[in-house]
């Protein structure tokens, strides 16, 4: 069984602080994503990243895949709180349909 | 612009009642995924169609059953509820599945409530 696992699980910082967010597995992903939920809403995709090593930037996010491709890390700089949410990690196997999604972790970011 | 479409948003039931969540897309996608998200668990997969016609299980899919009525539409049923089954429902679709750049695009969610 694939298993995604995030960390921290809670994280509370204030505005303009740095904060990263770490997503690992013991399985090889072809693919891994990043989403972002707000309370009452579906995820909705930030990013995917492909190619093990690859780093991609988003405004103040940045993102990259573990050179195995098993884990992935989220790195956002100077924190906003509107960037508060409940972040998600998503692996897709190769060959299959099924995407595993993370444990997740849910950032507040005080104003 | 709808996207994915669930209904009901909400909904209570009593132990041992059925019920169908359905969705559907507008978006022409070929895949459609059914997940439940539970404090501390992220989503989980029950059921997923790749294409119109098919059907496989996911992570969690005891207690539950899939429909997939065409290629908008995908309705997950709970024959008999439980208090197990009280979650967040979330239906997906994508265009196409297995690739690595398929995205999913999510319905808003449809809480349910056994008692």
């Amino acid at each position: 069984t694939q298993l995604l696992e995030q960390s921290p699980q809670f994280l509370s910082i204030q505005e303009g602080e740095n904060l990263t967010v770490y997503c690992n597995s013991s399985s090889v992903f072809s693919s891994l994503q990043w989403y972002r939920q707000e309370p009452g809403e579906g995820p909705v995709l930030l990013v995917t990243v492909v190619t093990g090593g690859e780093v991609k930037k988003l405004k103040r996010l940045t993102f990259q895949f573990g050179d195995a491709r098993k884990d992935s890390s989220l790195h956002i700089t100077a924190a906003q709180p509107g960037d508060t949410g409940l972040y998600l990690c998503a692996g897709a196997d190769s060959g299959t349909y099924k995407y595993i999604f993370g444990t997740g972790t849910r950032l507040k970011v005080l104003a | 612009n709808a996207g994915v479409t669930q209904t009901p948003k909400f909904q209570v039931l009593k132990t041992g009642q059925s019920m169908t969540l359905q969705c559907a897309q507008d978006m022409n996608h070929n895949s459609m995924y059914w997940y439940r998200q539970d404090p501390g668990m992220g989503l989980r997969l029950i059921y997923y169609s790749a294409s119109e016609g098919t059907t496989d299980k996911g992570e969690v899919p005891n207690g539950y059953n899939v429909s997939r009525l065409n290629k908008r539409e995908f309705s997950l049923r709970l024959e008999s509820a439980a208090p197990s089954q009280t979650s967040v429902y979330f239906c997906a679709s994508s265009e196409m599945a297995g690739s690595g750049a398929n995205v999913l695009t999510f319905g808003a969610g449809s809480r349910l409530t056994v008692l």
